[in-house]
């Protein structure tokens, strides 16, 4: 059972926008900044926003980042099939005194 | 450019330890804050430990503490992580990363290794 709240899938045609949710509580997204990561298959992480709304040199403006109380959104516009990934938010959590991550969103692009 | 190479991991018994290590190259390693966050089979992710940039303040997972420790030798551009009393549930893939901050309270891990695989079996 993971901390943070995530859809298990996602899916969208090529072109269209899809959102992700990231659901959490005071004491992670409530309190601090929300980081999304993009994982493609057989592959390690990579971040892809950072600090609720920066995206990190190199990641394309398609993908944007949002976040108001204890929630946070990833939206990605203009789906390409080179999306299908799974997604993963993450943020410190002041009560547990570490990092915790969503389940992950499996994304599939039809 | 940075790169974070795994190496120590394989196959261990049940109550047996292993020791993780991470050789950092392309950054200045005693700047970042670092981490091990593992992903076992067809699961998701899950932050493992982390440490600050000089060593002295290093968190842990619940399902890790007290017999997991983190580590780093700066002078080496290595990172450690020392796992004792392995279990059949700490099977997964380790990897290295390295946080955007010296002190990693935030979760932004900008560079990842590619992984080391650790398979705890009898």
């Amino acid at each position: 059972q993971s901390v943070l709240t995530q859809p298990p899938s996602a899916s969208g045609t090529p072109g269209q926008r899809v959102t992700i949710s990231c659901s959490g509580s005071n004491s992670n997204i409530g309190g601090n900044t929300i980081n999304w990561y993009q994982q493609l298959p057989e592959t390690a992480p990579k971040l892809l926003i950072y600090n609720n709304n920066q995206r990190p040199s190199g990641v394309p403006d398609r993908f944007s980042g949002s976040k108001s109380g204890t929630s946070a959104s990833l939206a990605i516009s203009g789906l390409q099939s080179e999306d299908e990934a799974d997604y993963y938010c993450a943020a410190w959590d002041d009560r547990l005194i570490g990092v915790v991550f969503g389940g992950g969103t499996k994304l599939t692009v039809l | 450019q940075v790169q974070l190479v795994e190496s120590g991991g394989g196959v261990v018994q049940p109550g047996r330890s292993l020791r993780l290590s991470c050789a950092a190259s392309g950054f200045t390693f005693s700047g970042y804050g670092m981490h091990w966050v593992r992903q076992a089979p067809g699961t998701g992710l899950e932050w493992v430990a982390g440490l600050w940039y000089d060593g002295n303040n290093k968190y842990y997972a619940d399902s890790v503490k007290g017999r997991f420790t983190i580590s780093r030798d700066n002078s080496k551009n290595t990172l450690y992580l020392q796992m004792n009393s392995l279990r059949a549930e700490d099977t997964a893939v380790y990897y290295c990363v390295r946080d955007q901050r010296r002190i990693p309270v935030g979760a932004t891990f900008g560079y990842w290794g590619q992984g080391i695989l650790v398979s705890v079996s009898s």
